[in-house]
């Protein structure tokens, strides 16, 4: 059981390139999320994805676009990376009365 | 007011003691409560659950959360160097929209 599956696990981006974060969990859950991760800061959400077909903004959504494909994955794209997107990337899922659960991370540079 | 404050510490604490970790929330809407653990360069792991004021065990963890309150807590008996991590305390709603996280208590346990 692979849980939460999110690639690559690091990446490194010149300013202005494009890239899509993959994330795969195999558990059902209905919501799954983006986090990233600095210094200081904490978890901040991104975006979110309460059930397959919807997504909203969470508390850093800008730069950023996202995908939920199906029931089982939800990919986030940045179009233009900036250097104030280097930072660690985290895709979790959840359930009611499960808990949530979280991918190993994405470590992003751009420079 | 934030919706979650944690104190981020740094604790530090001897082999065997107890270790008492907090955080106050002040959204009402919050139905479901998370512990964390998080080492470092790893993702966050689940480690307590639950949505009920009261106590909730798990061998030398106990999670306690009084919602007339707005607090919760982690506790950790017989604390080991295998402890030292950042713990990360979190709340839920039942829609699956919101998932806050508080930004981490780093607790290190000398041998």
């Amino acid at each position: 059981n692979a849980g939460v599956t999110q690639t690559p696990k690091f990446q490194v981006l010149k300013t202005g390139q494009s890239m899509t974060l993959q994330c795969a969990q195999d558990m059902n859950h209905n919501s799954m999320y983006w986090y990233r991760q600095d210094p200081g800061m904490g978890l901040r959400l991104i975006y979110y994805s309460a059930s397959e077909g919807t997504t909203d903004k969470g508390e850093v959504p800008n730069g950023y676009n996202v995908s939920r494909l199906n029931k089982r994955e939800f990919s986030l794209r940045l179009e233009s990376a900036a250097p104030s997107q280097t930072s660690v990337y985290f895709c979790a899922s959840s359930e009611v009365e499960r808990g949530a659960f979280f991918g190993q991370g994405t470590r992003l540079t751009v420079v | 007011q934030k919706e979650v404050e944690q104190d981020p510490g740094p604790l530090s604490v001897p082999e065997g003691a107890i270790v008492s970790l907090n955080c106050t929330y002040s959204n009402s809407a919050f139905q479901y409560f998370m512990w964390y653990r998080q080492y470092s360069r790893k993702g966050p792991e689940l480690l307590m659950y639950t949505y009920s004021s009261g106590n909730k065990e798990d061998g030398r963890f106990t999670a306690q959360v009084d919602k007339s309150s707005k607090y919760i807590s982690l506790f950790i008996r017989d604390s080991q160097p295998s402890d030292s991590a950042t713990y990360l305390c979190a709340w839920a709603n039942q829609a699956g929209t919101a998932l806050i996280f508080g930004k981490g208590t780093t607790l290190s346990v000398s041998s």
